[in-house]
């Protein structure tokens, strides 16, 4: 089955560690997103990828880092200057960026600070 | 600026009533909108979405929608409510030229009495 997976499902981290929050999806989709999600909140872009090897801030780029050396996989580490980590992280993709290329949700990844 | 506004936090529906989740928008073109569901700890699922043409769009699970631009809304309904259907549902306006961003309002969350 085609998809995009998360993982892990909850992630705790002590305060000044750095985590990594894995994203892989096998929908042969070119673009990539990280959401942050906060209640009350909505969901808010952190970074995007629309190509292999490239990578753009979104909103809250501040306090987070991306790489995107494959295709299928777009992992998210969480640096210890990101002062308030503690939220829900959601990836998606699509096939492109154009108007008309819907976002496909993964499950999410619960971190929380401890 | 380009927003969404979801007026209604929470709704409590009986089952079997009827429902309608609001969303309004704001942006100066044409909008491309969605609505996706999100049950609790999981990742967003697209319900449906509207990009041109027949302004009632039909989606998953029985749900419809309607875009009125005279009213820039993009209301949800669906007939008849299930049990299954309480969750936290999100209307998004987008992919915008930042890499395909989409604009997310803060999410109606929604109970079904039994």
């Amino acid at each position: 089955d085609g998809g995009i997976t998360q993982s892990p499902k909850y992630l705790f981290r002590k305060e000044g560690q750095n985590v990594t929050l894995s994203c892989e999806q096998n929908l042969n989709h070119d673009a990539m997103y990280w959401y942050r999600q906060d209640p009350g909140q909505g969901l808010r872009l952190i970074y995007y990828s629309q190509i292999v090897n490239d990578f753009q801030k979104g909103d809250i780029a501040e306090g987070y880092s991306v790489s995107r050396e494959k295709k299928e996989s777009f992992p998210l580490t969480v640096t210890s200057a990101q002062k308030n980590p503690t939220a829900f992280y959601l990836c998606a993709s699509s096939k492109g960026t154009g108007r008309t290329d819907t976002q496909y949700f993964g499950p999410g990844t619960r971190l929380t600070v401890l | 600026a380009q927003s969404v506004t979801q007026p209604d936090i929470h709704i409590t529906v009986s089952e079997g009533a009827s429902l309608e989740l609001r969303c309004n928008y704001s942006y100066g073109a044409t909008p491309y909108l969605f609505w996706y569901v999100q049950s609790p700890g999981q990742g967003l699922q697209l319900l449906l979405k509207y990009f041109s043409g027949d302004t009632l769009v039909q989606g998953i699970k029985g749900f419809e929608a309607e875009f009125k631009r005279s009213q820039s809304s993009f209301n949800l309904r669906k007939p008849s409510v299930h049990w299954s259907d309480a969750a936290e549902y999100f209307c998004a306006v987008g992919p915008f030229n930042q890499g395909g961003k989409l604009i997310f309002g803060q999410g109606t969350e929604l109970s079904v009495k039994p």
